[in-house]
């Protein structure tokens, strides 16, 4: 069964600051992964998908790696903003087509 | 984009009662939707997978008689807390599959919080 680990857990860092997420998963034989971002008590907005053939994907100051092999995904923030804070959710899915989370990074950009 | 609405965005029932949450896919087609659940603080765990026109397949531990999935239409799903209990207060997540993406990317609902009392 699929594990996926975010670390850290949670994240405080100042304005400005370049920061990194980490996402790891148990098996790597899967579909594609793609991160997510939660604001308190709402849904999911998409950030990110990554398809299995794809080493990174790039949206403004976001970028997203991914490492099959190792098992391992990063999310890169360029130039953190206190709009930034949230929990970003990291999420494989199978070639089943199954989805797995990770528990989240929740990230606070300090003005 | 593709979206996927839910029904209502919050609900309050009193223990016992049933309380049923309706996910909709707005402008695409999907043929499997997911129900997801969120504590506080923690991931979606994967509760149920909904095919239209077939019965769901619940996930390991999730009590199929209790949560009740109909998935009729290709735009439509809905799970049905019966007899809800407080340990059933969570935030319950849809995402439904665009059968025309080339990805199969899931589209997620904006979630219900439910809140047994």
């Amino acid at each position: 069964k699929q594990e996926v680990t975010q670390i850290p857990a949670a994240l405080s860092v100042p304005e400005g600051e370049n920061l990194v997420l980490n996402c790891s998963f148990t098996d790597s034989a899967i579909y594609n992964l793609q991160w997510f971002r939660q604001d308190p008590g709402k849904g999911l907005t998409s950030l990110l998908l990554i398809q299995s053939s794809q080493r990174e994907q790039t949206s403004g100051r976001l970028n997203a790696s991914l490492d099959k092999s190792s098992g391992r995904s990063t999310l890169y923030i360029a130039a953190s903003q206190p709009g930034d804070s949230a929990t970003y959710l990291c999420a494989v899915r199978a070639p089943d087509n199954d989805m797995r989370f990770g528990a989240g990074t929740r990230l606070t950009v300090k003005p | 984009g593709a979206v996927v609405s839910q029904h209502p965005s919050w609900v309050i029932c009193k223990s016992g009662t049933s309380v049923k949450i309706e996910c909709r896919s707005l402008d695409f087609q999907a043929t499997t939707m997911f129900w997801y659940r969120q504590f506080p603080k923690q991931s979606l765990m994967l509760m149920a997978t909904s095919n239209e026109g077939s019965k769901a397949t619940y996930e390991q531990g999730v009590e199929k008689d209790k949560f009740l999935i109909n998935h009729a239409s290709l735009t439509l799903s809905t799970l049905t807390v019966t007899s809800a209990h407080p340990e059933d207060s969570s935030f319950y997540i849809c995402s439904a599959r665009d059968l025309a993406g080339k990805s199969y990317e899931q589209y997620f609902g904006p979630g219900t919080r439910l809140t047994v009392t």
